[in-house]
């Protein structure tokens, strides 16, 4: 009963192979994330989904699309992956109460081009 | 240009001790102010917030502490123990202004010595 899951946790890929990472929350939230997580640990949002609608877009390659097909599924689509592209990419899930918001994580999907 | 500064970039602390991290801002419009636990090979996942009305809130053994007019917060940890090693990231977030989205500090990691 995980409430953020992402697949697959590991991907190796070779430069300039498109992959997809899958993400999927139980929790009934409105919003979805993803970020990007250095080798020195940074954390950077990349996208915002609300209710299936894009709310941020970060300047990130165009390479990189992300698709909602429902308010529970943020999946993320890169073409023709580059050495930088290597790192950890985290699945989000948010609930706001009021001013606050409160951030749950999937486990990540460390991605590793060769 | 780094919004949110942290310091240290790593921290050693011996069991039963203060672990103490400080994390600093430059937008005033900042409204929301979390810290995120991460474990290796986990997601971050929200440990404590506050928001600028008040100047400390404190649960279990994690206190945070705010200044407003510094621009300053930071966390503390007390009598820290060997589960609380992990890397610890503060955040801000403008509510409904054009950084509405959470900024993450660079993170500490904490080693808790036995």
């Amino acid at each position: 009963d995980t409430a953020v899951s992402q697949t697959p946790k590991y991907l190796v890929t070779q430069m300039g192979n498109d992959k997809s990472i899958k993400c999927e929350q139980n929790l009934g939230h409105d919003t979805m994330y993803w970020y990007k997580q250095d080798s020195k640990k940074f954390l950077k949002i990349m996208f915002s989904y609300n209710n299936k609608e894009l709310i941020i877009n970060e300047t990130v390659p165009n390479r990189f699309s992300p698709k909602s097909p429902d308010k529970a599924h943020l999946n993320l689509h890169i073409n023709s992956l580059e050495l930088g592209d290597s790192a950890v990419y985290f699945c989000a899930s948010s609930l706001q109460h009021g001013l606050n918001e409160k951030l749950f994580f999937g486990s990540g999907t460390q991605l590793s081009v060769l | 240009q780094q919004q949110v500064k942290q310091s240290p970039q790593s921290l050693i602390v011996q069991k039963g001790g203060i672990s103490i991290i400080n994390c600093a801002y430059e937008n005033t419009a900042f409204d929301y102010f979390p810290w995120y636990q991460q474990f290796p090979g986990k997601g971050p996942a929200l440990l404590i917030a506050i928001r600028p009305d008040v100047s400390e809130k404190k649960e279990g053994r994690f206190t945070i502490s705010f200044n407003k007019s510094a621009k300053q917060f930071s966390l503390h940890i007390m009598d820290s123990q060997p589960g609380d090693s992990a890397t610890y990231f503060c955040a801000a977030r403008n509510y409904g202004g054009a950084t509405n989205k959470l900024i993450f500090g660079t993170g500490t990691l904490l080693a808790v010595q036995p």
